[in-house]
């Protein structure tokens, strides 16, 4: 099975802060991954798709990059409604796998 | 909009099933995407349990494939979860969501979750 990691595991940070999430595979997967946003008591949803593409009616200020086997999410200015815990997710192969999640928290 | 309800027991003993049923509205099961279980224990991440295309083609999460049975009605617009033998470790809240559209992807559509207690 492929690994995902995600560091930090918590972040506190401002309204306004630029915030940037890694998320970090155990062998290359492209760009075979996903991020997801999920708040308490709710659903995952999806934000990012293929490393870097923005699923419709996601916030500009949410962008991922990277390939291989080191990805980033960043949210350029962190809004109060982003305090969520967020999930990045591989499908290289046909194994799926979620990295451990990193909860945000609005200082 | 493509909307997906979970249904079924959220109590079930160990050592038997649990049974699950996905109702899909504002998409036509058998127009195609794969459709998948993910599950997430309490205070835990994410597990993909497995995905089915509406062909009836499957793929399971390997750890538990043995267990798992994953099918779909077309004719309901509905897919359903079957996992045996079950114990304390599978209380967890199971989603189905909407995978992608050409292999087991991602999902861009979920249900809103329904805890399933192990318990005896």
């Amino acid at each position: 099975d492929i690994q995902m990691t995600q560091s930090p595991s918590t972040l506190s940070a401002s309204v306004g802060d630029r915030v940037t999430i890694t998320c970090r595979a155990s062998q290359s997967i492209s760009s075979w991954l996903a991020w997801y946003q999920q708040k308490p008591g709710k659903a995952p949803k999806l934000l990012i798709y293929k490393a870097s593409s923005l699923e419709g009616g996601v916030p500009s200020r949410f962008s991922g990059s990277g390939s291989g086997t080191e990805f980033t999410l960043t949210i350029s200015s962190l809004q109060p409604d982003d305090s969520a815990t967020y999930y990045c997710q591989q499908y290289n192969t046909y194994m799926l796998t979620f990295g451990g999640g990193t909860k945000v928290e609005i200082k | 909009q493509v909307l997906l309800q979970e249904s079924g027991p959220g109590l079930v003993k160990p050592s038997e099933t649990l049974s699950l049923t996905c109702s899909v509205s504002g998409y036509s099961i058998s127009s195609g995407y794969y459709w998948g279980w993910i599950r997430q224990s309490p205070g835990k991440g994410l597990e993909w349990i497995g995905s089915i295309y509406q062909s009836g083609s499957t793929f399971y999460n390997p750890s538990l494939k043995s267990r798992v049975i994953i099918s779909v009605d077309t004719s309901k617009n509905q897919f359903s979860l079957r996992l045996n033998s079950v114990i304390a470790a599978d209380t967890a809240v199971y989603y189905c969501a909407r995978d992608y559209d050409a292999s087991v992807a991602y999902f861009d559509y979920w249900g809103q979750g329904t805890l399933v207690t192990v318990s005896s």
